[in-house]
């Protein structure tokens, strides 16, 4: 069965400390992956995605997540922490096939403090 | 505002009632898309659109679950004779096509049944 896994629940760190939200994925083929932040109560914000090419990817609010194939990861990254990327981080993955939905992960909670 | 719109955002109902769900999404997009979460979990695919065509449906859309999207913009989710088990949050998306395009959330709508 198509997944993805987010292993940790809860994800803290210090304020200006570099931070990883890890996620693995298992589907078949070449995947599309995305990262989603929801705030308390609201929708989902896209942050990036990896489709092909450089396996860094740069996004939003100075995001990053790196594809591993080998490893079937797509961990989030953030050199510098701030108290307001605390949020809830969903990893998604649309397995390589025109008109596939996304499949997410259960969250990880990341919590900044100051 | 430019992006997916929800409405209504909060809709308390009793057990038994039918309540009806809308989504307005990005202009010109093709693809339209419903989900589900509950507290502590990600989202879940229910079902999606391009154009106007149901092209997938989950086996979580039982059959009191039916959407539409008449003309092909904006989409209907009715839910009958409501469970306690429907309160969720009710997630619209939206993406021009399909493959890796980015998809893009609604601020979603809350259902409790009471």
């Amino acid at each position: 069965a198509q997944s993805v896994a987010q292993p940790e629940d809860q994800v803290n760190v210090a304020e200006g400390n570099p931070l990883t939200v890890k996620c693995t994925y298992s589907v078949s083929g070449n995947p599309y992956l995305f990262w989603y932040v929801q705030y308390p109560n609201r929708g989902l914000q896209f942050l990036l995605k990896y489709i092909t090419g450089d396996n860094l990817v740069k996004g939003s609010y100075g995001f990053e997540a790196e594809f591993n194939k080998s490893q079937t990861s797509f961990h989030l990254k953030k050199p510098s922490a701030l108290v307001s990327d605390s949020a809830l981080y969903f990893c998604a993955v649309s397995p390589n096939q025109a008109g596939t939905a996304l499949i997410f992960g259960k969250g990880t909670t990341l919590s900044v403090s100051s | 505002d430019t992006g997916v719109s929800q409405d209504p955002r909060h809709k308390i109902t009793k057990r038994g009632q039918n309540v009806t769900f809308r989504c307005d999404p990005i202009s010109e997009h093709n693809r339209l898309y419903w989900y589900r979460q509950t507290l502590g979990q990600g989202p879940e695919f229910l079902t999606y659109f391009q154009n106007e065509a149901q092209l997938e449906k989950s086996r979580l859309l039982s059959d009191r679950f039916s959407a539409e999207r008449p003309k092909g913009s904006f989409s209907t989710l009715e839910i009958q004779r409501t469970e306690q088990g429907d309160s969720a949050m009710y997630l619209c998306a939206s993406s021009p096509t399909g493959g890796g395009d980015t998809i893009y959330f609604g601020e979603g709508s809350w259902l409790t049944v009471v």
